[in-house]
């Protein structure tokens, strides 16, 4: 069974500077997705960036990127230039590739100070 | 990305009754998801709604708990059933796009 770890409940940082959040997970499977939703105050969940497994290259999306490393099964989120909206929940997730099934890390709480 | 809506946004139900929850997509999707996230929880999913059958739950979670439609592609309601207070929580509809999934804005959900 597939498995994700987020091992920083908490993570605080000051505007403007750059923060990274973790992620590990456990899996057999060659062929799967990984992705970071954003979860405001509003419950709203937003997808913030996407990583197929067989890419090598990590995705960024603006000032979100991740480093992707297969071998080690990690999957950390970085922000970059951190804004006060970046204040929320963050959640990595894993999906296995033939199936649609969402597997949710315990979430990593991201304050962002002025 | 699909535009995904919820009625209610939030309830306050009284213990032992039933509760509806709406979920509409702005166009044809083929799969929807129903999550829970319990108060300082991560999600999980409930079940899959499939259109013109059955849903599909998984372990934990039973059909007469929670029975789901899903009368076509753009529209799937949850029903939390015979309420308790462990069932407060947030639920949340999810659409699947190509190797990516969107998720409603959650129905915040307090059993007395």
């Amino acid at each position: 069974a597939q498995t994700v770890t987020q091992s920083q409940p908490e993570m605080s940082v000051q505007e403007a500077e750059t923060v990274t959040l973790s992620c590990t997970y456990d899996t057999s499977e060659s062929n799967y997705y990984l992705f970071w939703y954003k979860q405001p105050p509003s419950r709203q969940m937003i997808l913030v960036i996407r990583q197929e497994a067989y890419k090598q290259q990590n995705a960024t999306e603006n000032r979100f990127s991740v480093n992707f490393q297969k071998a080690a099964k990690s999957f950390s989120l970085k922000i970059s230039d951190s804004q006060l909206g970046d204040t929320a929940m963050y959640f990595c997730a894993f999906m296995k590739g033939s199936s649609y099934k969402l597997i949710f890390g315990s979430g990593t709480r991201l304050l962002v100070r002025p | 990305s699909a535009v995904i809506s919820q009625k209610p946004s939030r309830d306050i139900c009284q213990r032992g009754t039933s509760l509806t929850i709406q979920c509409q997509v702005d166009s044809q999707v083929t799969m929807m998801f129903w999550y829970r996230q319990q108060p300082g929880q991560s999600l999980t999913l409930i079940a899959t709604a499939n259109q013109g059958s059955e849903a599909t739950y998984e372990s934990g979670f039973v059909i007469d708990k929670f029975p789901i439609s899903r009368p076509n592609l753009t529209f799937s309601t949850l029903t939390v059933s015979n309420m308790s207070p462990e069932d407060s929580s947030i639920y949340l509809c999810s659409v699947e796009e190509p190797n990516e999934q969107f998720f409603g804005p959650g129905t915040r959900l307090t059993v007395l």
